[in-house]
């Protein structure tokens, strides 16, 4: 079955620490896996998408086809960085709308 | 700059009500979605719309119905809304292919 589990449901840490939030996967293909993040008060945006390969904010992700794992890392966490975030796997190859999304990670950064 | 649009952020409907929640996007894309959003649960795809009139189910469609008349908008619509329909509602669009999805700001319903 595809699935996305983010085990954390909070990580709290400190400004300048470093971040890592887990996602693992279940999928029988190829897949395609983004990162999204809510800020308070604003709407759900794109973050990064493996495919890119590229840092947005500071953040990267690699894809871990071995470990099935696309875990977001910062090495230094600002308190900007404070918001939810959620792991997806596109259901579809080439139609990228169709996510499935795991349960979300509060990250909060203390000043 | 993308711009999806939920006319509604706050509703509060009655256990058999038929509720509506429109959606509207501006930048010409084919594709929109409905999808749920709940603590502990993330977001569930409900509906996808890849042209006017057509739609396909997503991962819970049940107790659902949507409607895409026009391009640029996008209904979803509970025939008669129950309490475990009490939820943050989250509309998307995208253009076809891999392009990335552009959220709304959300409907969060309330059914007493």
């Amino acid at each position: 079955a595809q699935r996305v589990t983010q085990p954390e449901k909070l990580l709290s840490v400190f400004k300048g620490a470093p971040v890592e939030l887990k996602c693992n996967y279940s999928y029988s293909g190829s897949p395609e896996l983004f990162w999204y993040v809510q800020y308070s008060r604003q709407r759900l945006q794109l973050l990064l998408r493996h495919i890119s390969r590229e840092s947005i904010k500071g953040f990267t992700a690699d894809l871990n086809k071995g470990e099935t794992s696309f875990h977001l890392k910062k090495p230094f966490a600002q308190e900007e960085d404070s918001a939810m975030y959620y792991c997806a796997l596109s259901k579809s190859p080439g139609n990228t709308g169709k996510l499935i999304f795991g349960q979300g990670t509060t990250l909060q950064v203390k000043p | 700059d993308v711009k999806v649009t939920q006319s509604s952020r706050y509703l509060v409907k009655r256990t058999g009500e038929k509720v509506f929640l429109e959606c509207v996007q501006d930048m010409d894309h084919e594709n929109m979605f409905w999808y749920r959003q709940d603590p502990g649960l993330g977001l569930r795809l409900i509906y996808f719309s890849y042209d006017v009139k057509m739609k396909e189910k997503g991962d819970i469609p049940e107790g659902y119905s949507v409607s895409r008349e026009k391009k640029e908008r996008f209904s979803l619509i509970l025939e008669s809304a129950s309490t475990n329909q009490t939820s943050m509602y989250l509309c998307a669009s995208k253009t076809g292919g891999t392009g990335e999805l552009f959220f709304g700001e959300g409907s969060r319903l309330t059914v007493l």
